[in-house]
């Protein structure tokens, strides 16, 4: 079985331009949630998109944005880039079962680099 | 404040040795995550625990929920090079696993 893909493992943009990163998750999981790791904030939750709608949201502005698509990949677009943004950014793919707690696997992210 | 403290930040052992991480959650939590990560890379999932006092063990690394279910603590037993990297407790507060908040992490280091 397929583990999370994200595509592509790496990128250089220049500030002021726009990034969409894509993440497919195991197959059958529903959720994909998207996280921000850098070293100084570590390991922060982006959101959350469930069945083709955003369900979870964490505290960034509204420059970051996703969406998931019928077949549950899903892709995440920061705009105005800023060197701040540089990060690995990492999603995570969960089967989401009702009332149950589920495992989340996490793909090996991309690393984003704004210069 | 940090809603999940993770202790100790960095963690220098021999081979051979046993070792053990902390996590501790102001709130009581749905499930507690164990994740394993090697520099720049994803995260490699260890164990995930869901009840109050529950224990998993899964080669040489068992992790513990306590009673309360807001302290877990992981243990690597005759630590080994391959179990170098960090290592990261998440917290799950929706019952999803989709929302995930993560400790700060400890850094392992394994020397022969």
């Amino acid at each position: 079985k397929a583990g999370v893909t994200q595509t592509p493992r790496y990128l250089i943009k220049t500030r002021g331009q726009q990034v969409t990163l894509s993440c497919s998750p195991i197959s059958g999981h529903r959720s994909v949630s998207w996280y921000q790791q850098t070293p100084g904030q570590g390991l922060q939750f982006l959101f959350e998109y469930f069945s083709e709608t955003q369900r979870n949201k964490g505290n960034f502005p509204g420059r970051f944005s996703g969406r998931q698509f019928s077949n549950s990949r899903s892709e995440m677009n920061v705009s105005t880039l800023e060197l701040g943004d540089s990060a690995l950014y990492l999603c995570a793919s969960s089967l989401d079962r009702s009332n149950m707690n589920t495992e989340a696997f996490f793909g090996q992210g991309t690393r984003l680099t704004v210069v | 404040s940090q809603e999940l403290e993770q202790s100790p930040q960095s963690l220098i052992v021999q081979e051979g040795k046993n070792l053990t991480i902390n996590c501790t959650s102001s709130k009581t939590l749905y499930g507690l995550y164990w994740y394993k990560q090697k520099y720049g890379e994803g995260l490699i999932f260890l164990m995930m625990l869901q009840k109050g006092g529950e224990e998993k063990s899964h080669e040489k690394i068992t992790a513990k929920l306590d009673e309360k279910k807001q302290q877990s603590s992981l243990h690597i037993t005759a630590s080994q090079p391959s179990h170098a990297g960090i290592y990261l407790c998440g917290a799950d507060k929706t019952g999803t696993a989709s929302k995930l908040t993560f400790g700060t992490g400890t850094r392992l280091q394994v020397t022969l």
